[in-house]
Order: C-alpha cells, then sequence, then structure tokens
C-alpha cells in the first residue's frame, strides 16, 4: 500500500480557504486518493476521492498533481467546526483496508 | 439517519470480562470493516466481510477477538478475557463496491474502558 506523509499541523483563519497537502510519491495506478476527516471523540467521516482528475462536492475540491505523486485538499472557506484531523489515504477496493497515518490536525481560528 | 450505527456508544468493563459490540452497516452495503483506533493514532484495521464471509483478519486480532456477520447484515465484534490494553475506540465501517474502488462510510464509534 502506498505510504503517504502529511504535515502534522496547521492553521487557517476562518472564512479563508484551508489548503491541505498530502504527498504519495509511491500510489500505484489503481489507487485512488482518499481524505477523511475525524472530529474529536467521533468517527472518521469521508470527504472525497479521486484517481486523476480533479474532484469537488459540497465539501471540498480535490486537486490532484499530474504525476499523481501529491494532492491537495482544498476546504474552500473554512469554519470553527471544520476544526479535525484529516487523513489522506492512497486506496483501491482490493487493497480492501484503509491504512491510516497520523494525519494533519487543522485548527481554524476566529 | 440511514448511516451506520454502533452500539454500544461507551463500554466501561473490569479486566477478564467479555464485551460483545454492535454494527449496523448502511442497509445495501455488502461490505463491513472493523477497526481500532487508541488516543493519538489513526485507525487500524482489524477484520472485514463480504457479504457473510470474513475475508481478511489483522495479526491484531488475537484469539481472544472474534467477528461475526451471520446473515450478512450486522456485525458484531467480541473481546474475551479483556485486558487494559484492549482500550480503545472500535469504530466499524461499510461500503458497496462498484467500479474501481469502494468508498467506506463510518459508524461514531465504540469507546472501551477496560478498567
Amino acid at each position: 500500500d502506498a505510504k503517504t506523509t502529511q504535515p502534522p499541523s496547521m492553521d487557517c483563519a476562518e472564512g479563508r480557504a484551508a489548503n491541505l497537502p498530502c504527498n504519495h510519491s509511491t500510489i500505484s495506478g489503481n489507487e485512488y486518493v482518499y481524505w477523511y476527516r475525524q472530529i474529536h471523540s467521533q468517527g472518521p467521516q469521508y470527504i472525497i476521492h479521486g484517481l486523476k482528475n480533479n474532484e469537488t462536492n459540497e465539501m471540498a475540491s480535490l486537486i490532484i498533481t499530474e504525476d499523481r505523486k501529491s494532492s491537495t485538499l482544498i476546504l474552500p472557506h473554512a469554519t470553527l467546526r471544520d476544526t479535525a484531523v484529516y487523513y489522506c489515504i492512497a486506496y483501491a477496493g482490493n487493497n480492501r483496508k484503509l491504512i491510516w497515518g497520523l494525519g494533519t490536525s487543522l485548527a481554524v481560528n476566529p | 439517519d440511514t448511516g451506520v450505527s454502533q452500539d454500544p456508544r461507551h463500554k466501561i468493563t473490569k479486566r477478564g470480562q467479555n464485551v460483545t459490540f454492535r454494527c449496523d452497516p448502511i442497509s445495501e452495503h455488502n461490505r463491513l470493516y472493523w477497526y481500532r483506533q487508541t488516543l493519538g493514532q489513526g485507525p487500524e484495521f482489524l477484520t472485514y466481510f463480504q457479504n457473510e464471509a470474513q475475508l481478511e483478519k489483522s495479526r491484531l486480532l488475537s484469539d481472544r477477538f472474534s467477528a461475526e456477520r451471520p446473515k450478512g447484515s450486522f456485525s458484531t465484534l467480541e473481546i474475551q478475557r479483556t485486558e487494559q490494553g484492549d482500550s480503545a475506540m472500535y469504530l466499524c465501517a461499510s461500503s458497496l463496491i462498484a467500479g474501481g474502488t469502494d468508498t467506506q462510510y463510518f459508524g461514531p464509534g465504540t469507546r472501551l474502558t477496560v478498567l
């Protein structure tokens, strides 16, 4: 399974865009880039995933570099409720399990 | 709410007791996963079912742990003779395999404290 690396912590001002980077230089061709977040003491929440193309949904945008070695999760207008640990995971359905790192702890400040 | 549900949300037990947790997946999902998460760490995979078949178990799952999904719907995770090191959040997720991947959706977790 591909290993992903993320900065341990980031800060963002409320109302500004939060850009969370992730490196996955050994990602396989069939592995998707998944993002989850976990608010304290809750179960992880799915955010978005992508394979090659950039993706957008109601929660966030995912930008994947052309060589697929890195990606950025963008929360366009961060709110205090976006304070959480964000996990980037390289995953293909045939792997059958998500391999989690330590994630990025995002603090959104008023 | 039609998400993944887990019961109980919290469990406090004494060392040596047996505990059982239940997970109800999203109704049409055919895959069900169990993970364990300790403080400050990401979740760790324990086991996975496709329908009622248990297809993979982690080495973390000692012989004191057993999981079942008898009719391919809800699942139970039992820990026998609990130890203090079993204290953790136990997470359940479900998914529907479609195309090249399956997106796992998580329940709220069961927090186990072993005294």
